[in-house]
């Protein structure tokens, strides 16, 4: 079974500054894709971005940005230029290139806390 | 173009009570998807679903009911409420097709307390 893990339960950074959130997980599949969505106070999941096992290009979507480092097994996520809009839950996920019954399912970490110091 | 629905929001049961929770979905996707989320536990599948008809089991099916009559919706129930269902619920849904990252999409979730 597939296995995400984020070590850090909360971080914080200063606005405009950059911060990076670790992502590691663990599998025996090659093909798969990874996530990272983001949860506000409103409870709303919102995807963030997202990456294909056999791209190697890390994804990219304005400010936010992965580093995918397939070997290691590591997907982190950074955010450039902190706007305290960013300030929210974010979980990382990951879901097999097998895309039937219980293998499309989202496997999730617990998350971490990030805070935008003004 | 509401997407993914939930309804109730919020709901707060005594112990053996029965509830259903309703997700609906106005994409036409073929697959969908209950979790639940617990703190420091990120989120769990629950129960899903790969078309009209069908359901599944997830990681943590005791306890829960689904069923899927139309493909827009997905319903979640729980027979006899516990302390331990208490978490916040999220219905998801997806299309289903080889070229596609195949995206979730998520409901706005449903604060579930059992007293």
């Amino acid at each position: 079974a597939q296995t995400v893990t984020q070590s850090q339960p909360e971080m914080s950074v200063q606005e405009a500054e950059t911060v990076t959130l670790s992502c590691t997980y663990d599998t025996s599949e090659s093909d798969y894709y990874l996530f990272w969505y983001k949860q506000p106070p409103s409870r709303q999941m919102i995807l963030v971005i997202r990456q294909e096992a056999y791209k190697q290009q890390n994804a990219t979507e304005n400010r936010f940005s992965v580093n995918f480092q397939k070997a290691a097994k590591s997907f982190s996520l950074k955010i450039s230029d902190s706007q305290l809009g960013d300030a929210a839950m974010y979980f990382c996920a990951y879901r097999s290139g097998v895309l039937t019954g219980a293998n499309s399912k989202l496997t999730f970490g617990k998350g971490i806390t990030l805070s935008v110091r003004p | 173009n509401a997407g993914v629905t939930q309804t109730p929001k919020f709901r707060v049961l005594k112990t053996g009570q029965s509830m259903t929770l309703l997700c609906a979905q106005d994409m036409n996707h073929e697959y969908m998807y209950w979790y639940r989320q617990d703190p420091g536990m990120g989120l769990r599948l629950i129960h899903y679903s790969v078309g009209e008809g069908t359901t599944a089991k997830g990681e943590v099916p005791d306890g829960y009911n689904v069923s899927r009559l139309k493909k827009q919706n997905f319903l979640l129930g729980l027979e006899s409420a516990a302390p331990s269902q208490t978490s916040v619920y999220f219905c998801a849904s997806s299309i289903h097709g080889r070229k596609s990252y195949n995206e979730q999409f998520f409901g706005p979730g449903t604060r579930l307390t059992v007293l």
